[in-house]
């Protein structure tokens, strides 16, 4: 049963512009959401994240939305750059559970110039 | 944040044998986490690690294929026995970090372990 999921395995954006990425959950428990980038070979590193109480977070040129009533949540990247490219991974975690992190299956982003 | 340390990075390994991985980590935590990333899959919870205390798994992860080890507040190990090439994946630790009102994670780089 996966509960968080990120159904677009791949997104190709042009230098500049903004990209999107997508995360789905299913246990309305979550309750701390996270999106980290992975560049081959390295481990994963954290970006932003959002508590539930807000539906909104902005950090540099990255801002998280969530929408608890969707159960979705997206990130935000403007403007993209070409060191962007990774796979963006969300979690999520939910208080009482020893702080473990559910993981989603990943998104390649790739920026193009 | 913390800085983790982990090794080794990557090694080849004959089945039937066994791999330990370590981690050491810059400053003292209470807990410390090992995750599983098979190719091409997300990353997957294999043990919660406190210190002075067994391990905690995850469904469908057992201490005898998975001993984990934790003899401090600033190193773990992970040895995975047995080895078969269902094991091949990457192997990363993890410790977590609070900020004000954020808190986090911080990952090692990540063992990636190949089984022949």
């Amino acid at each position: 049963d996966q509960q968080v999921k990120q159904n677009s395995p791949s997104l190709s954006v042009q230098e500049g512009r903004i990209s999107i990425l997508n995360c789905d959950y299913t246990n309305s428990m979550f309750d701390y959401f996270l999106w980290y980038k992975k560049y081959p070979a390295e481990g994963p590193t954290f970006l932003i994240s959002i508590s539930s109480i807000k539906d909104k977070n902005e950090d540099g040129r990255f801002t998280v939305f969530l929408n608890k009533s969707a159960k979705h949540l997206s990130l935000h990247i403007v403007p993209s750059q070409p060191g962007d490219s990774a796979v963006y991974f969300c979690a999520a975690s939910y208080t009482g559970t020893a702080s473990k992190l559910t993981f989603g299956t990943g998104t390649r982003l790739q920026v193009t110039l | 944040s913390a800085v983790i340390s982990q090794k080794p990075s990557r090694d080849i390994c004959q089945r039937g044998t066994s791999l330990t991985i370590q981690c050491q980590v810059d400053s003292q935590v209470t807990m410390m986490f090992w995750y599983r990333q098979q190719p091409g899959q997300s990353l997957t919870l294999i043990a919660t690690a406190n210190q002075g205390s067994e391990a905690t798994y995850e469904s469908g992860f057992v201490i005898d294929k998975f001993p984990i080890s934790r003899p401090n507040l600033t190193f773990s190990t992970l040895t995975v026995s047995n080895l078969s090439p269902e094991d091949s994946s990457i192997y990363l630790c993890s410790v977590e970090w609070t900020g004000g009102a954020f808190y986090g994670y911080t990952f090692g780089s990540g063992t990636r372990l190949t089984v022949v």
